[in-house]
């Protein structure tokens, strides 16, 4: 299987701040990649597919990058809505993998 | 827009059995794959099956093979999860989401399996 190490863990930010989460995986994947927004006791939310391409209705501040092993989630400017827990899925080979998450809090 | 209804959750025995299910309105069902992830309690994500627009395709995560089927109804725009022989570690909200890429999701069900 894939696996998808995402980094950091845990990250606290004040709004305002620009963050950066990566993930990298065991082998390539091409852009076979999402991230995902999840808050507590809800769904997760789909933020960026194919590595780079804005969901629509997702902010601009939200943007993704990377190909093959590497990838990044940016976030421009943290807004109070932001804090939450953000997850990549690796989808190019089966069976798909998550990464293990990054909770981004208030600092 | 696209709604994604779970059921068929509940409290079920180690080794017993129940069949989840996911309404699905406001797209074309029959023109997406579609997938289903569970979440532990307290736990990050794990993709658990996805299943091909015909049903045609069906792929799986090994701790799953040969207790889960995933399956379809196109006609009722509906997906199914039959879970047999379930284990303690299976005890989680499960989510259905649309597309192999798991595009929009589902508020879960939660199945907990306990004596």
């Amino acid at each position: 299987d894939i696996q998808m190490t995402q980094s950091p863990s845990s990250l606290s930010a004040s709004v305002g701040d620009r963050v950066t989460i990566t993930c990298r995986a065991s082998q390539g994947i091409r852009n076979d990649l999402g991230w995902y927004q999840q808050k507590p006791g809800k769904a997760p939310k789909r933020l960026i597919y194919s590595a780079s391409s804005l969901q629509s209705g997702v902010p601009s501040r939200f943007s993704g990058s990377g190909s093959g092993t590497e990838f990044t989630l940016t976030i421009s400017s943290l807004q109070p809505e932001d804090f939450a827990t953000y997850y990549c899925l690796q989808h190019n080979t089966y069976p798909c993998t998550f990464g293990q998450g990054t909770k981004l809090d208030i600092k | 827009e696209v709604q994604l209804v779970e059921s068929g959750g509940g409290l079920v025995q180690p080794g017993g059995s129940l069949r989840l299910s996911c309404a699905a309105s406001g797209f074309t069902f029959s023109s997406f794959w579609m997938t289903w992830v569970r979440q532990a309690p307290g736990k990050e994500l794990e993709w658990v099956a996805n299943i091909k627009q015909d049903g045609g395709e069906k792929y799986y995560v090994d701790s799953v093979k040969g207790r889960f089927t995933i399956s379809r109804d196109n006609a009722e725009n509906s997906l199914y999860l039959q879970m047999d022989s379930l284990r303690a570690e299976d005890t989680a909200i499960y989510y259905c989401a649309t597309g192999a890429t798991a595009a929009k999701w589902g508020q879960g069900t939660l199945v907990t399996v306990s004596s």
